[in-house]
């Protein structure tokens, strides 16, 4: 089994809200990340987390805030975002960060109004 | 910073048709990952290749690791509607920054 689990699949929320998007994967990776994705462009990493700790974050606004409970899960936290962090969120996990596949789920897409 | 170039931007292509699509690296890879991505989902793996020169299939695809290992190839054969998407290359250096590097993507067209 090579899922990943993303919800919601839709989320559309104003500029004041705060939300949470939610990833979850069962198959023992210790590596999870957060992509952002726009339109017919690749996706661009945002978080990086190795064995629950945080391991990079490309230098990402602090509105966007990254959580990993367990090895399982992981969430992006939002607030007071801007109509331009409009994206599609991909969550990927791997066996070990940056290392063996990298497999995505099928993100959340994100509208800011 | 690491650049990967993808082409062809775009294919439109008959269905039965086969497909060829590559990436070039200005730097050395020691992995090459081909998604495939439709619309509104994520990328999802097809082909993993970790040796220079390794040649790996899945059903019609075929794909290969250059031996410069700065380049890598995806071949769709014998196209069929539902191959309709875009494909993304990913290559990861040996060096310090390993993040995966995408390239900007193949969209696919299978015409009937």
């Amino acid at each position: 089994d090579t899922e990943v689990t993303q919800t919601p699949k839709h989320l559309v929320m104003g500029m004041t809200n705060k939300k949470s998007l939610k990833c979850e994967q069962h198959m023992g990776h210790r590596a999870m990340y957060w992509y952002k994705q726009k339109a017919k462009k690749p996706p661009e990493l945002m978080f990086v987390y190795s064995y629950e700790k945080l391991s990079i974050n490309e230098s990402v606004p602090s509105r966007f805030s990254p959580e990993c409970p367990n090895s399982s899960l992981l969430n992006l936290h939002l607030h007071a975002l801007q109509p331009e962090d409009s994206a599609l969120y991909l969550c990927a996990s791997s066996l070990h960060v940056f290392e063996y596949e990298q497999y995505f789920g099928p993100g959340t897409r994100l509208t800011v109004t | 910073g690491q650049q990967l170039n993808q082409s062809p931007q775009s294919m439109f292509i008959q269905e039965g048709e086969d497909v060829s699509m590559n990436c070039t690296s200005s730097s050395i890879f020691n992995t090459w990952l081909w998604y495939k991505q439709d619309p509104g989902e994520g990328p999802v793996l097809l082909i993993a290749l970790y040796k220079a020169g390794e040649l790996t299939s899945n059903g019609r695809l075929t794909a290969q690791f250059g031996i410069t290992r700065k380049d890598s190839f995806l071949n769709i054969s014998a196209s069929i509607p539902s191959d309709v998407g875009i494909y993304f290359c990913a290559g990861r250096s040996s060096g310090s920054a390993r993040q995966l590097t995408f390239g900007s993507g193949t969209q696919l067209t299978v015409l009937p």
